[in-house]
């Protein structure tokens, strides 16, 4: 099972409040990683989890606070987002962060619309 | 630092002809390669990879081969499917270090019946 599942599929928010994406994984990874993608776009790195530390954090505002309560679960907490902000948001895995021939594997996305 | 070029899109093409997406590369060493595939309202599936010079990459009828002396990994298929319509991403990765691969711009392509 190859499958890295994100919930919800379609996020409505507005300016003042407050929300969370969620991703799972059951592949035993230990790397996880949030991804923003603009139309048209390939998709932009925002957080890295490494055996569920924070390893890289892209320069990504403060009104993103990722979590990773543990290996399996990834979440993105939304505060005080801008319009700019929508976008899908992307959560993947691999089964480390460093091996040669890992491979990243994707959700279907968040679909995030920001009044 | 590291890049990936890909042919600017959209790609228009009948059923049944043959398709071919260019993809180039610039990295340290010997990155390991990757196709990814996003069809509209999804997120990206891994469509094929190759981790080492001469490796051929295939999936679903697609094709792929790392090609260090030409730094290229051109992504082929011999018959295309109303179904293959969809972003197409190259992406290459670095060795040793975190996992950030470098994606190209992406590649739109549009089957016709």
């Amino acid at each position: 099972d190859t499958e890295v599942t994100q919930t919800p599929k379609h996020l409505v928010m507005g300016m003042t409040n407050k929300k969370s994406l969620k991703c799972e994984q059951h592949m035993g990874h230990r790397a996880m990683y949030w991804y923003k993608q603009k139309a048209k776009k390939p998709p932009e790195l925002m957080f890295v989890y490494s055996y569920e530390k924070l390893s890289i954090n892209e320069s990504v505002p403060s009104r993103f606070s990722p979590e990773c309560p543990n290996s399996s679960l990834l979440n993105l907490h939304l505060h005080a987002l801008q319009p700019e902000d929508s976008a899908l948001y992307l959560c993947a895995s691999s089964p480390t962060s460093g091996a040669i021939t890992d491979t990243q594997y994707f959700g279907p996305g968040t679909r995030l619309t920001v009044l | 630092g590291d890049s990936v070029t890909q042919m600017e899109g959209p790609v228009t093409l009948s059923e049944e002809a043959f398709l071919t997406i260019n993809c180039t590369y610039t990295a340290t060493g010997y990155p390991s390669l990757f196709w990814y595939v996003q069809y509209p309202g999804e997120g990206l599936q891994l469509l094929l990879k190759a981790t080492k010079a001469d490796d051929k990459g295939s999936n679903k009828g697609f094709e792929a081969t790392y090609r260090k002396e030409t730094t290229s990994f051109h992504l082929e298929k011999g018959s295309v499917q109303v179904s293959d319509s969809a972003v197409y991403f190259c992406a290459s990765r670095r060795s040793g270090g975190s996992y950030i691969p470098t994606f190209g711009r992406g590649t739109s392509l549009i089957v016709h019946p």
